[in-house]
Formats: C-alpha cells, structure tokens, sequence
C-alpha cells in the first residue's frame, strides 16, 4: 500500500519560501510508472493543481502557470521523498498543501494523497 | 484553460434516497487515445480527498457499488443509489484529458 507522509512548517512569513516534503512508503520517488504531484486548497481557488515530478529516463518537472515563476519541485532519491518549494509567499498563498501520486496514462487520476498541510502565510 | 463547472454546489439530501451530481467541462474529455479522463474525488470533513471512480465510469477498489459515474463528452455525472451517513462531505470532479488538469468547484452533500 502507499502511504505519503508530509511534514513542514504551518506558518510562513509573507516574501520568504514554503518549504513541505513529501515522504513515500510503498512505491519509488524514481518509478518510472508513476508521477508526483503538489496540489493545493483553498476557499478562495478550490482544489489547484501545483506541479509535478517524474522520472521516465531523466527527471521532468511541470509546472502550473499561476505559479510556474516561484515554484519549485524536487526528488530525492536518498530519502524516497519529493519537496515543495513555493518562494515569495503572500497571503494569498495561505491553503491546505497536498502531495499525492497519479500513474503514468491515468492523466490526473490521483489515486493516494498526503494527509495535507496547513500553511498560512502571515507575519 | 478548460472550465470545470459542478452543479449543484449544496445538495441536501435523504438518507436512504438517491443523490446526483453533474459536471460539466467547457470542452470535450475525449482524449486523442479513446479515453475520457474524468476523475470524482471524495472529501469528507477533515480528511484528504480520496478518490471513488477514474474513467467516467471506472468505480475504485473498496468503493461501495452505490456510487456510479457516467456520461460523455462534456457532460458527467455521479450518482448516489441510496445516500448513507458516511457519504456526507464534498464530491469533486477533474479533468484530467486536457492540460492543465482542473478540478470543480465542488459540490457539498449535506442532510
């Protein structure tokens, strides 16, 4: 069974950078079948698709235009875990963070998710 | 980008009775390899969304056969046979044939 497993802080500071790892049991950060992915929530923009990682050959990364220029996605193989890195926050970036796994050709058919984090953005 | 429309946003319902959900796309699902990409999540209060059916149509492992998805095109819909109370939350559905992928805006399911 997979399990994702995610830590970071809950508060951020309005300019620095959200920091949220996800840790994977059950399957590989470098499978080449599957892909990971942050998702965001939030009343304001609902359910938000972040990014992406994979590995098929080489890394690749994929990003949501809203938030393409500030963001970064990164796999670490050593730990078995990818890491969200969102820079320049403001308060509008405040919402629940979700990392979750979708498979190669199921085209956003999200099958396991993190627990979700908090994180709001505030002096 | 394409527009993922839920309706309705609150649907009181009946334990025991029937509920329906639609979603609408703001252009076709059919994907140039013959599939249509149309993902229903579930949410209930506090948990993460799970999801229940892929594919339009394709029910998840361990989800109870009274939930059902169907349609095409542009249209989609889930539907609830008889509502139970570990049904209330909020049901989303995604997009996932066009780029980027979209979700609904959601639609809560309340007594």
């Amino acid at each position: 069974q997979v399990r994702l497993q995610q830590s970071g802080p809950g508060l951020v500071k309005p300019s620095q950078t959200l920091s949220l790892t996800c840790a994977i049991s059950g399957d590989s950060v470098s499978s080449n079948s599957v892909i990971w992915n942050w998702i965001r929530q939030s009343p304001s923009r609902g359910l938000e698709w972040l990014g992406r990682t994979y590995y098929k050959s080489r890394w690749h990364y994929d990003y949501a235009r809203s938030v393409e220029s500030r963001i970064t996605i990164s796999p670490d193989t050593t730990k078995n875990q990818f890491s969200l890195q969102l820079h320049s926050v403001t308060p509008d970036d405040t919402a629940v963070y979700y990392c979750a796994r979708d498979v190669h050709g199921t085209y956003g058919s999200y099958d396991f998710w993190g627990q979700g984090t908090l994180v709001t953005v505030a002096s | 980008d394409v527009v993922v429309t839920q309706s309705p946003l609150s649907l009181p319902v009946t334990l025991g009775q029937p509920a329906s959900i639609s979603c609408r796309s703001s252009q076709s699902l059919l994907y140039s390899d013959g599939n249509t990409y149309l993902t229903w999540f579930q949410q209930r209060p506090g948990q993460s969304p799970r999801r229940l059916i892929y594919k339009v149509s394709h029910r998840d492992s361990g989800v109870p056969d009274r939930f059902s998805g169907s349609g095409s095109g542009t249209d989609f819909t889930l539907k609830i046979t008889r509502v139970e109370a570990e049904d209330l939350g909020v049901y989303y559905c995604l997009q996932g044939s066009h780029w980027p992928p979209i979700f609904g805006g959601g639609t809560k399911l309340e007594i």
